[in-house]
This record gives structure tokens, C-alpha cells and sequence, in this order.
């Protein structure tokens, strides 16, 4: 059972444009949200993470918007650039549960054109 | 400050073979966490080690293990290898393993079965 579900799978955006991440949840006793960014040959880095209690968070041109009575939570990024192509995870943990606790959406590729 | 290192980059098996992979967290974390990471699956979490023991493990056969050693680096392994353990497995390490601690990655190891 995929407890976080990430659309879409692959995403082309044209430089300048929005790009537009969404992820879905069921468990309710989620109460953290982080992006993880991966670049090919890296690992993941944290970019950004948000908690319940707020419904839109922005650092930059990044912004989490969360919808908790729909259990979903999106990542937009702003005038996108070429160095934003990446692939990009959205993942959930339980309050007080740790980074073994982390669940991890399947990612999306993003590829930016010039 | 160093990252998070694993070794080797990668490494190729065959079926029924041990394999052996190694991390060395940011110097001052004692949590190493392992996962698998393979193709369009996302992030699996493996093993949760800290303090130079096992605190948490993943939805993972026995055959997959490891180890911290007093250092703090980390060493897992996957014995009986078969094909689907073909991934890229990472390490990440913390200050500890607390609700609130950064993770950080590193580049990971690509394992390939044959």
C-alpha cells in the first residue's frame, strides 16, 4: 500500500514557467511534509518542508501549499530554471516519528527547456 | 566539512553474492540511516543504526543487515544477492536520530546484479 501517492510521474516546463508537484496522503497522523531534491549522481538534499499547522510555505522561488482536509500537498516552483531539473520527492512522517519514519512518494523527474 | 561519503560508486554481482557497502557520516552524527532506492520505487528505508546499534529496520528480508561500527560509519550487507536487489542504495546520517533532525545524503552506491 503506497501511503503517499506523487503525480506526476515526469513533468516539462519551459523556463520561466511554474512547476507543479502534487502529492496525496490517507494516514491522518502524518505531521510532516518535506521535498527532497535529487540531482542525477547525488543524493537527495532537503528543499523544503512544511507542517500542518501552516497552508503554504515559501523559501525563494519554492513553495509548499498543504490542503489538510484533502490530505494533499503540492510543490510550485516559480519562474523555473534549467538548474531545477531534477527529480523531486515529496514524503510524510508521523508526529513524533523519526527519519526512519519518513515514507516517500515515487518521485517526479522534472526536466526544465531553455 | 566532509558530507556524508559511501563506497564504492558502484558495484556489480552476480546472483547468489555478497555485497558489501560502506558509509561514513558527517563527522559529529551518530544516526546512520540506509535505504534502497530502486527504479521509479522512490526511497525505501533499510536500517536505522545509532550509536553503533540497530534501532529500526525496514520491510526488508533478513538477508539484507549491517552494522555501525564505534566511529560511527556504517556497513551494510545484502547477502544472496538477486536480480531485484539491483538499486541504488543510500546512506544518510543525523545528529541523532530525533523527530527533528536533518538528514543529509550521500551520493550513493549503484549496485547491479546480474
Amino acid at each position: 500500500q503506497q501511503q503517499v501517492k506523487q503525480s506526476p510521474q515526469s513533468l516539462i516546463v519551459q523556463k520561466g514557467g511554474i512547476s507543479i508537484i502534487n502529492c496525496a496522503y490517507e494516514n491522518t497522523a502524518f505531521d510532516y511534509f518535506p521535498w527532497y531534491q535529487q540531482f542525477p549522481g547525488k543524493g537527495p538534499a532537503l528543499l523544503i518542508a512544511i507542517r500542518p499547522d501552516v497552508s503554504e510555505k515559501k523559501e525563494g522561488r519554492f513553495t509548499i501549499s498543504f490542503n489538510k482536509s484533502a490530505k494533499q500537498f503540492s510543490l510550485h516552483i516559480m519562474d523555473s530554471q534549467p538548474g531545477d531539473s531534477a527529480t523531486y520527492f515529496c514524503a510524510a512522517r508521523e508526529s513524533g516519528g523519526g527519519a526512519d519514519g519518513l515514507t516517500f512518494g515515487k518521485g517526479t523527474h522534472l526536466i526544465i527547456q531553455p | 566539512e566532509a558530507g556524508v561519503t559511501q563506497s564504492p560508486t558502484h558495484l556489480i554481482k552476480t546472483r547468489g553474492q555478497q555485497a558489501t557497502l560502506r558509509c561514513s557520516p558527517i563527522s559529529g552524527h551518530t544516526s546512520v540511516y540506509w535505504y534502497q532506492q530502486a527504479l521509479g520505487l522512490g526511497l525505501q528505508f533499510l536500517l536505522w543504526y545509532d550509536e553503533g546499534e540497530e534501532r529500526n529496520r525496514g520491510n526488508f528480508p533478513p538477508r539484507f543487515s549491517g552494522r555501525q561500527f564505534p566511529n560511527y560509519s556504517s556497513e551494510l550487507n545484502v547477502n544472496a544477492l538477486e536480480l531485484e536487489d539491483s538499486a541504488l542504495y543510500l546512506c544518510a546520517s543525523s545528529r541523532r536520530g530525533s523527530a527533528n533532525e536533518k538528514l543529509f545524503f550521500g551520493s550513493g552506491t549503484q549496485l547491479s546484479v546480474l
